[in-house]
């Protein structure tokens, strides 16, 4: 499967325990982007990152996360000391510049519950 | 005012039908529309595009109508199919960073 992969698919925590996600993009996609949905809503942007730089973060990434992307290539999401309303559905996408745009191809996301 | 309107919330059409969700915008800096399909405990996947140059697109049975002058756009499903029924999210791209910003999503559902 070429396609953006991510694990675990679902996770349920307790509050206040700490998560960890990760996401595989697409073979030479350059930029990865990490995106939160909740249900009924589109996805809201957290942060992207081009290769291993972290380019931009959302004012929603409060300091309890954390995202990395060592050499480029993974990358994770770290949620600490988990909230009730971190729990949503955490989307990760990749892109590469293709013909002058950066198509992004999401994965199938990971699902967080926060009891 | 980085926001994308999304009309409606959610649709019922019969097989064969034309459904239309329509979306609006007020950033002039947006340079690119594109339209995602999102299945239940699936990630949303790109169904089809346009750039603000282009009055309309077609791909299949899709169809993207812009309005540059009006900053709005619309997807048009020809012949819909139940196999169509989704979420459709309309979103646009910020030129400075290739950010996206979504449409609240439409519901849609294809009677057979």
């Amino acid at each position: 499967d070429t396609g953006v992969s991510q694990d675990p698919r679902h996770k349920i925590t307790k509050r206040g325990q700490n998560v960890t996600f990760r996401c595989d993009p697409i073979s030479e996609h350059n930029r990865l982007y990490w995106y939160r949905q909740t249900l009924g809503q589109g996805p809201e942007f957290l942060t992207y990152f081009q290769n291993e730089a972290q380019l931009e973060k959302s004012r929603l990434l409060s300091d309890r996360f954390s995202a990395e992307r060592p050499k480029g290539s993974f990358s994770t999401l770290e949620i600490q000391r988990t909230e009730q309303g971190d729990s949503a559905m955490y989307l990760c996408a990749s892109s590469f510049r293709w013909g002058g745009v950066y198509e992004q191809f999401f994965g199938p996301g990971t699902r967080l519950t926060v009891l | 005012q980085q926001q994308v309107k999304q009309s409606p919330q959610s649709l019922i059409v019969q097989k064969g039908g034309i459904p239309i969700i329509n979306c609006a915008y007020e950033n002039t800096a947006f340079d690119y529309f594109p339209w995602y399909q999102q299945f239940p405990g699936k990630g949303p996947a790109l169904l089809i595009a346009i750039r603000p140059d282009v009055s309309e697109k077609k791909e299949g049975r899709f169809t993207i109508s812009f309005n540059k002058s009006a900053k709005q756009f619309s997807l048009h499903i020809m012949d819909s199919q139940p196999g169509d029924s989704a979420t459709y999210f309309c979103a646009a791209r910020l030129d400075s960073n290739y950010q996206l910003i979504w449409g609240a999503g439409t519901k849609l559902i294809i009677k057979p």
